[in-house]
């Protein structure tokens, strides 16, 4: 979910089980969606997007959910790993050279 | 590889000082971008430029300071205007959409701190 303050919200997940990491976004215009891992210490790494014309789109072990009705954004992992502990941002855009706009994040941790 | 290269990794400024951060990529992308992350936040955009000679400024551009002189180097000199800027500076880059959006690539980050 989003973030209130200067903490981080946390998702604690047993490793095989499968995560969701929820996004609201403010933009009724945005039409472009990106979801993005941080590992400490890195720069932001694509994990998969959406355009505003689908509902799902799916990659490896990950889904990503769209519902523009009530402006929500999801991240389904399957089967989680160790290695998927890090921060997930979500980002929206609307048509054109605009930069995108990042939400606050959502920390995954991982229990082995 | 293709990739964005941030350098320093660390880099450290007395007070009053002016410092530049470095930010090369070689994915031949037109719009590159600089964005500020304090801890336990997400991304705020400070500086973005779709073309050579051009950019604009973002969310939180009091303070810095950049110059796209040639489409691969989008350096960023954080002046000593800016009160407060110990953080950790993302550079990114992406292809601008025509029609199609593409994600941005970012580098790993120069992370600054005040001496």
């Amino acid at each position: 979910g989003e973030s209130v303050g200067l903490h981080l919200p946390t998702l604690s997940v047993q490793e095989g089980d499968n995560s969701i990491i929820n996004c609201a976004y403010s933009n009724s215009a945005s039409d472009y969606f990106i979801w993005y891992k941080q590992e400490s210490g890195k720069g932001p790494q694509f994990i998969i997007d959406i355009r505003s014309n689908m509902d799902k789109r799916q990659g490896q072990r990950v889904t990503v959910l769209l519902n523009k009705t009530v402006k929500h954004l999801s991240l389904q992992i399957a089967a989680t790993q160790p290695g998927d502990s890090a921060v997930y941002f979500c980002a929206e855009k609307n048509s054109g050279n605009t930069p995108l706009v990042f939400g606050k994040g959502t920390r995954l941790s991982v229990i082995a | 590889d293709g990739g964005i290269t941030q350098s320093p990794k660390y880099l450290f400024r007395k007070e009053g000082q002016n410092v530049t951060l470095s930010c090369e990529q070689n994915l031949n992308h037109d719009a590159m971008y600089w964005y500020r992350q304090d801890p336990g936040q997400g991304l705020r955009l400070i500086y973005y430029s779709q073309i050579v000679n051009d950019f604009q400024k973002g969310d939180i551009a009091e303070g810095y300071s950049v110059s796209r002189e040639k489409k691969e180097s989008f350096p960023l000199t954080v002046t000593s205007a800016q009160k407060n800027p110990t953080a950790f500076y993302l550079c990114a880059s992406t292809i601008p959409g025509r029609g199609m959006d593409q994600p941005q690539h970012f580098g790993d980050g120069t992370r600054l701190s005040i001496l």
